[in-house]
């Protein structure tokens, strides 16, 4: 099944730096979302792209898609130490029985240093 | 309301035991799903729910076996569980199956389940 691959799988900055991190995945896309989750915890919803739109804008996140690399970037501008967590872009998929499924990439793991 | 509720949030079972997850949520969502996650991996589906009927099995062994009784709530019945089934057990829900318009799901904070 189609699953998002991002790079890098870990990033460490300092705080008040930006972080970026990319999302790349395999077939064609309704929308692409990026989830955040704290350690051990449930995932949060951050933000949501449709495949006709190329950049968007939620606070300090900013997500771009370029459809025709089949690729996305979700930066966070000004960081944080409530920043440090995992990242997973997400993207919909067919599931066995043919309904759709969102399906999950590998994540990045942010940390950032005080 | 904008939060989906897992009890247990910890779970140490037998091989032999069975047990119970459950997930409730009230913010009258049509959708509501299993996912399992192995440390320091993505989220796996497992099973979705829409209007209360099962419409995705991603080919998860019987062992596993989920019951959404009414709108609100999702249960994951535990039995024969081996080691490996050792995980984070998220329920997640969505005003709509995803697919349909540009849903996005609601999770909770999930139950850490551990199989001796």
């Amino acid at each position: 099944s189609q699953q998002g691959e991002e790079d890098p799988q870990a990033l460490s900055i300092q705080e008040g730096e930006n972080a970026t991190m990319n999302c790349s995945y395999k077939t064609s896309i309704n929308n692409l979302q990026w989830y955040r989750q704290n350690s051990g915890r449930g995932l949060v919803h951050l933000i949501l792209i449709r495949s006709n739109e190329r950049e968007k804008h939620s606070g300090r996140l900013r997500v771009t898609l370029d459809t025709s690399k089949k690729s996305s970037s979700l930066l966070i501008t000004a960081s944080r130490a409530a920043d440090t967590a995992s990242y997973f872009c997400a993207t919909d998929a067919l599931g066995i029985q043919g309904a759709q499924k969102l399906v999950f990439g590998q994540g990045t793991r942010l940390t950032i240093n005080p | 309301d904008t939060e989906v509720t897992q009890t247990p949030k910890h779970l140490v079972m037998g091989m032999t035991n069975k047990k119970s997850l459950k997930c409730e949520q009230h913010m009258g969502h049509r959708a509501m799903y299993w996912y399992k996650q192995k440390a320091k991996k993505p989220p796996e589906l497992m099973f979705v729910y829409s209007y209360e009927k099962l419409s995705i099995n991603e080919s998860v062994p019987s062992r596993f076996s989920p019951e959404c009784p009414n709108s609100s709530l999702l249960n994951l019945h535990l039995h024969a569980l081996q080691p490996e089934d050792s995980a984070l057990y998220l329920c997640a829900s969505s005003q709509f199956v995803v697919g349909f318009t540009n849903e996005k799901l609601f999770f909770g904070s999930g139950t850490q389940l551990s199989v001796l």
